[in-house]
Formats: structure tokens, C-alpha cells, sequence
């Protein structure tokens, strides 16, 4: 069975610009979750999505957003990118709400 | 005080060495607790969800503390390959504001030396 995958794995990108991430759960799963880990910090939490809908987002500004699609993928936003935002972006995914979550392997964005 | 809390580490330990891990979470209302090992630059993977009748795979035994709001993981007979970043990891299911997310500590690194 495929894991949770992402895409692009490595991205660079400078000051302002607009990135897109894009994830894919395992088949089943409906919930996506997307955390940032930053260099030398933890993972945080930035959004949650099931059946399509938006159901929690953390403490991020309002640039960062995303969407889910009916086939359960996900994509990321991330808009006016800042030098701060240089970190692994992870995808998870459960098979329902608070499931146990499954990682994809990320994508490393480095802001320049 | 830190939603969850890990020791800070790391922890440097000879094969075959049993080491154990602590880790305390501030949310009483906490529902789901897990153990997660994330090597170097990789995706943190599944270890182990911890029950409040603690549980075993192998090497590995996970405890929970619900009154004490305590979780830990001890590992016998490490090996070289156990060498990670172990984090301790509790979901806000439940939470008011958490819904959903996991909360993550900011993890104890490992080390196994031959």
C-alpha cells in the first residue's frame, strides 16, 4: 500500500514570492494535516482538512492556506513568502477525524 | 508552560544499554498519546500509541500516567539502529482549539554507540 506522498521534495524560492505544496494520503484516508517543521524547532501544526472542508488551523497568518480536493489530496499556499518560512513542510493523513496520523516524507522549502 | 514537555537530551548510550524516555503533557483533556521516531532529516514515523494500561512491542514499552499527565517510553537493549530523534507526541482531539492536530515535543535525540 503507498504511503502519504508530496511534491515537490525541494523547492527554493525567494522573498515574496508564492509557493504551492501538494500531498496525497494513503487510499482510505480522508483527513490531510499539514505541520511546518522549521530548523531546530519542533513540528507545529498549520492545518487540518476532512471531507474538503477546513477543520482547524494553527497559529499561522493568514497566508499560509490550502485547499483539499474530492479525491482527498491537498495542496498547500503559502503566499508573500518570508526568509522564516524556510522549513520541512510535512503532510499526514488518518483515516477519519483523529485517527492515528501517517507522515509523507515532506518537502524542504528554502526561502532566499 | 510547553504543551509537552520532553527531556532535553540527548542521550548518548552503549549498545545493549536500556534507556528511557519522560515526557509530560499540560491538557488534562488529552484523548490519544504516541510515540514517534524521526531520523535524521526524514518524516517522523509511527512508533507506538501509549494506553493508559501501558503497552509493549518488543524492545519497546510505553507507559501513561493520566493523573500525573506523564507518558514514557523505556527501551531495552538498544541498538545502533534505534539511534533517532524520539518524539512524544499527544493528539488535542478533544481540546478546545486543538481539534484534530497533533501537538508535538520538541523530541529527545538518541545516540547507540557500538
Amino acid at each position: 500500500e503507498a504511503g502519504v506522498t508530496q511534491s515537490p521534495t525541494h523547492l527554493i524560492k525567494t522573498r515574496g514570492q508564492q509557493v504551492t505544496l501538494r500531498c496525497s494520503p494513503i487510499s482510505g484516508h480522508t483527513s490531510v494535516y499539514w505541520y511546518q517543521q522549521a530548523l531546530g524547532l519542533g513540528l507545529q501544526f498549520l492545518l487540518w482538512y476532512d471531507e474538503g472542508e477546513e477543520r482547524n488551523r494553527g497559529n499561522f497568518p493568514p497566508r499560509f492556506s490550502g485547499r483539499q480536493f474530492p479525491n482527498y489530496s491537498s495542496e498547500l499556499n503559502v503566499n508573500a513568502l518570508e526568509l522564516e518560512d524556510s522549513a520541512l513542510y510535512l503532510c499526514a493523513s488518518s483515516f477519519d477525524r483523529g485517527g492515528t496520523q501517517y507522515f509523507g516524507p515532506g518537502t524542504r522549502l528554502l526561502v532566499l | 508552560r510547553k504543551e509537552v514537555e520532553q527531556d532535553p537530551g540527548p542521550f548518548n548510550v552503549p549498545e545493549g544499554a536500556t534507556v528511557a524516555f519522560n515526557c509530560t503533557y499540560s491538557n488534562s483533556a488529552s484523548q490519544s498519546f504516541f510515540w514517534y521516531r524521526q531520523d535524521c532529516r526524514k518524516e517522523p514515523k509511527l512508533l507506538m500509541s501509549v494506553y493508559s494500561s501501558g503497552n509493549e512491542d518488543g524492545r519497546f514499552t510505553a507507559q501513561l500516567n493520566r493523573a500525573s499527565q506523564y507518558i514514557s517510553l523505556l527501551i531495552r537493549d538498544s541498538k545502533l539502529s534505534d539511534s533517532a530523534t524520539y518524539l512524544c507526541v499527544v493528539n488535542g482531539w478533544l481540546s478546545v482549539g486543538s481539534q484534530g492536530n497533533l501537538i508535538f515535543g520538541k523530541g529527545t535525540k538518541l545516540s547507540v554507540k557500538p
